[in-house]
């Protein structure tokens, strides 16, 4: 199975600033990496597929980038809403496993 | 509009069993693969099976494998997970989610675009 790997596991940060959070895969992926946002007591979000893919109704201040095993989700300018835990999940073979997750929280 | 409503969870005692099912509107259903990712408490997203749109595939994480079985029922828009021999470990919000697919250049990409919220899961005695 491939492992994913994210860090770093948490980050405080505020609102304005530019937020980067890196997935690691144990295998070459290519770009077959989505990332995804939980806020607590509710389902995951899809925010990017293929890893740099925007999904519909994702604000344009989320980007993502990488290939192979390296991969970076990137919030330009963090807003109030983006608080949350993201995942990241490798989507190359099953199982489709996802990465233990980033907590970003307010400075 | 496109949804999916998880149903079946409760209170279950180790070694016994559940099922839950995943009701599916908004969308054509037999034109998607459908999953099962589950959440234990404080914890993070675990992929735990998921089925083609036919219904004759189904994969599983090797955590539920022989325990669980997926299914679908296409003309009736749901899915269900029949678990078996649940220990405290299966303890967790269980979520269905769509599995959709997007041809990029000559590959297929899957992503989860619609999930629902989640049916709940306890084991203990």
């Amino acid at each position: 199975d491939i492992q994913m790997t994210q860090s770093p596991s948490s980050l405080s940060a505020s609102v304005g600033d530019r937020v980067t959070i890196t997935c690691r895969a144990s295998q070459s992926i290519s770009n077959y990496l989505n990332w995804y946002q939980q806020k607590p007591g509710t389902a995951p979000k899809l925010l990017i597929y293929a890893a740099s893919g925007l999904h519909r109704g994702v604000p344009s201040r989320f980007s993502g980038s990488g290939s192979g095993t390296d991969f970076t989700l990137t919030i330009s300018s963090l807003q109030p809403e983006d608080f949350a835990t993201y995942y990241c999940q490798q989507s190359d073979s099953s199982p489709f496993t996802f990465g233990p997750g980033t907590k970003v929280d307010i400075k | 509009q496109v949804q999916l409503v998880e149903s079946g969870g409760g209170l279950v005692k180790p070694g016994g069993s559940l099922r839950l099912s995943c009701a599916a509107s908004g969308f054509t259903f037999s034109d998607y693969y459908i999953t099962w990712v589950r959440q234990a408490p404080g914890k993070g997203l675990e992929w735990i099976s998921h089925i083609s749109n036919s219904g004759g595939d189904m994969y599983y994480a090797d955590s539920v494998k022989g325990r669980f079985t997926i299914s679908r029922d296409n003309a009736k828009n749901s899915l269900s997970l029949l678990m078996h021999s649940l220990t405290a470990e299966d303890t967790a919000v269980y979520y269905c989610a769509r599995l959709t697919a997007v041809v990029l250049g000559l590959f297929d990409y899957y992503y989860m675009d619609v999930w629902g919220k989640g049916t709940t899961v306890t084991v203990s005695s």
